[in-house]
């Protein structure tokens, strides 16, 4: 079985500051690591995600998540927010090579607030 | 970009009637989930489906929950006799590939009155 741990339930910041929200699993088994945004009233939608090869990850609005694996994390990061960025963030794994159709697993989820 | 999507977007209900929840995934997809995510709650797994049949199961997922493939194009979640404890944002997902590529749906706000 998976569980992940995001530690901070809301992140307040200003626009243009950077900003790490930091997510923990735990896991028998390797497995795939993401990060999902959602906007106010909308549904999931995935921002980036780690399955192999090179342990840091880009999306194409300029965060970045970082594969750790002794750390067991897989933070995510940007280097300047901006407005648009309000969202809630939810970091959710899945296990490798089950078989069948593997479920994600989902943390409680991240607010981040952006403000002027 | 092709998307999964849910009908209705809203739907409101009293306790103990039945509902379903209507999805269509990506064609070319062959692995298909229900979540829920209760308000200010996280994103739970209910069921994930794959060759015709349920490939695993939460403990949510419960006798009052079914979930059917009708025709092969549509993947729909009924639950029989709804609880208020029911009301939850519900989201669709396929994958094409087995542990990752999901696309979810928008969701579809269920409220039991």
């Amino acid at each position: 079985a998976q569980s992940v741990t995001q530690l901070d339930s809301q992140v307040p910041v200003f626009e243009e500051a950077p900003v790490e929200l930091r997510c923990n699993y735990s896991s028998s088994v390797s497995v795939y690591l993401f990060w999902y945004v959602q906007y106010p009233n909308q549904g999931l939608q995935l921002l980036l995600k780690y399955l192999s090869g090179s342990t840091l990850v880009e999306s194409i609005n300029g965060f970045e998540a970082e594969f750790n694996k002794s750390q067991t994390s897989f933070h995510l990061r940007k280097p300047s927010v901006h407005i648009s960025d309000t969202a809630e963030y939810f970091c959710a794994v899945s296990p490798l090579n089950t078989g069948t159709a593997s479920k994600l697993t989902f943390g409680t989820g991240t607010r981040l607030q952006v403000t002027l | 970009e092709p998307e999964v999507t849910q009908t209705p977007s809203h739907q409101v209900t009293q306790m103990g009637q039945e509902v379903i929840l209507r999805c269509v995934p990506i064609s070319n997809h062959l692995y298909f989930y229900w979540y829920r995510q209760i308000l200010g709650q996280k994103v739970e797994f209910l069921v994930s489906f794959y060759n015709n049949e349920i490939s695993e199961k939460s403990e949510i997922f419960d006798d009052q929950f079914s979930v059917e493939r009708p025709d092969g194009s549509n993947f729909t979640l009924k639950i029989r006799s709804t609880k208020l404890e029911d009301s939850a944002m519900y989201f669709c997902a396929s994958s094409e590939r087995q542990g990752w590529g999901y696309t979810f749906g928008s969701g579809t706000r269920l409220t039991v009155v």
